[in-house]
């Protein structure tokens, strides 16, 4: 099974500030998805942004941005801009060559007014 | 569309009963899954499908049994509940073809408690 690794438990970011939130993982696959999903209190999984690990160029969604570095096997989410509605458990997922899709284990994001 | 629907949304359990979370999609996603998320741990895969008919099991599978007899339905049975199977549980799906984006599109959750 693929590992994906998130080290921060907790973040915090003010209004209209930049926060950076971390993710690695572990494969030895070279062809694979990975994806950040917002969780906020109402339960809902909502995807935020994915990357295909075959492009090089880092995808972007508006505030959202991430930093791909595949031979690091690191991919870390850029939110710019911060907004309140931005407070929210953040995951980061995996999706195989076999398509499942693995998780880390989240960052709960808190944004001070 | 409705997108992945879950139901129920909350459930109370005694040790020993058993239960059928219930999932359906309508859009014709071939692949199906479930996971349980307990805090701290992220979402764990217990059960997935690659299309009707075919199941497999995931990270965690035991004490839980599924089928999927149509594209649009995969319910997930618990057996002889246990406390700890104490848990959200999501139904996610998603279409993995040519041209797609393949994300996992997820219900809006079953919160379950065993006592």
């Amino acid at each position: 099974a693929q590992t994906v690794t998130q080290s921060q438990p907790e973040m915090s970011v003010q209004e209209a500030e930049t926060v950076t939130l971390s993710c690695t993982y572990d494969t030895s696959e070279s062809d694979y998805y990975l994806f950040w999903y917002k969780q906020p209190p109402s339960r809902q999984m909502i995807l935020v942004i994915r990357q295909e690990a075959y492009k090089q160029q880092n995808a972007t969604e508006n505030r959202f941005s991430v930093n791909f570095q595949k031979a690091a096997k690191s991919f870390s989410l850029k939110i710019s801009d911060s907004q309140l509605g931005d407070a929210a458990m953040y995951f980061c997922a995996y999706r195989s060559t076999g398509n499942q899709f693995y998780f880390g284990t989240g960052t709960s994001l808190t944004v001070i007014p | 569309n409705a997108g992945v629907t879950q139901t129920p949304k909350f459930r109370i359990l005694k040790i020993g009963q058993s239960m059928t979370l219930q999932c359906a999609q309508d859009m014709n996603h071939n692949y199906m899954y479930w996971y349980r998320q307990d805090p701290g741990m992220g979402l764990k895969l217990i059960y997935y499908s690659v299309g009707a008919g075919i199941t497999d099991k995931g990270e965690v599978p035991n004490g839980y049994n599924v089928s999927r007899s149509t594209t649009e339905d995969f319910p997930l049975r618990l057996e002889l509940a246990a406390p700890s199977q104490t848990s959200v549980y999501f139904c996610a799906s998603s279409y993995i073809g040519q041209g797609k984006k393949a994300e996992a599109f997820f219900g809006q959750g079953t919160r379950l408690t065993v006592v």
